[in-house]
């Protein structure tokens, strides 16, 4: 069974702090992904990697980092958290040259910024 | 800027009748196209997905392309009061990742 895990369901923090969402996929793709989804706003592409150490900007990368150091492992990092950035965050993965290009996307961290 | 565009709803559908949900995409690029359901705090997960222009029937659902007006449509026949849920509509142009619509938010009235 497929499976995309976010380390964090839940997450309150305050403005200005450093945040790390984590998403860890068990497929052996080559390519992750970091949403944010927002109502009237739908989902929107912030990163994505598509290999080891590579990474490429999405729609709305400001304020926004990303790190792969291994395959299975990409890592979303708020270095300042801002109230704007109070959304759910979701992580996708996809292998490369799928038939279908499906994403599979974890459960999803919902963070709130005070 | 690639766009997909869904009506966001709500659409209030009887029990039993075709459930019709509709999108535009604006990439001519556009290779592939997903219809993905979310069901309230939930994650999205895949229902269809289709390349190749015309029609495809998964059980009660049927997706439909036509790229020369760059429109796909989802139909849900039978329509059960488990399928309340938002359904969007995404495209598949290159490497990076889908590019998704907003949604479109589907009743099903008992």
């Amino acid at each position: 069974d497929v499976k995309v895990t976010q380390s964090s369901r839940y997450l309150v923090k305050r403005t200005g702090e450093k945040v790390f969402l984590e998403c860890v996929q068990d497929m052996d793709h080559e390519n992750m992904f970091w949403y944010r989804q927002d109502p009237g706003l739908g989902l929107r592409l912030i990163y994505f990697s598509y290999d080891v150490k590579m990474k490429e900007k999405g729609d709305i990368p400001e304020g926004y980092s990303v790190s792969r150091e291994k395959k299975e492992r990409f890592s979303l990092i708020l270095e300042s958290a801002s109230t704007n950035q109070t959304s759910m965050y979701l992580c996708a993965s996809r292998a490369s040259g799928s038939e279908t290009g499906e994403l599979f996307f974890g459960e999803g961290s919902r963070l709130t910024v005070l | 800027q690639k766009e997909v565009e869904q009506n966001s709803g709500p659409l209030s559908v009887p029990e039993g009748a075709i459930a019709s949900l509709n999108c535009t995409y604006s990439d001519r690029g556009s290779q592939s196209f997903f219809w993905y359901r979310q069901y309230s705090g939930k994650s999205p997960e895949l229902i269809m997905f289709i390349y190749s222009n015309g029609d495809k029937e998964d059980g009660r659902f049927t997706a439909q392309l036509n790229k020369a007006s760059q429109y796909v449509s989802l139909l849900i026949r039978d329509s059960q009061p488990s399928d309340s849920a938002t359904y969007l509509c995404a495209s598949l142009g290159g490497a990076d990742g889908l590019t998704f619509g907003k949604g479109t938010h589907l009743i099903i009235q008992p």
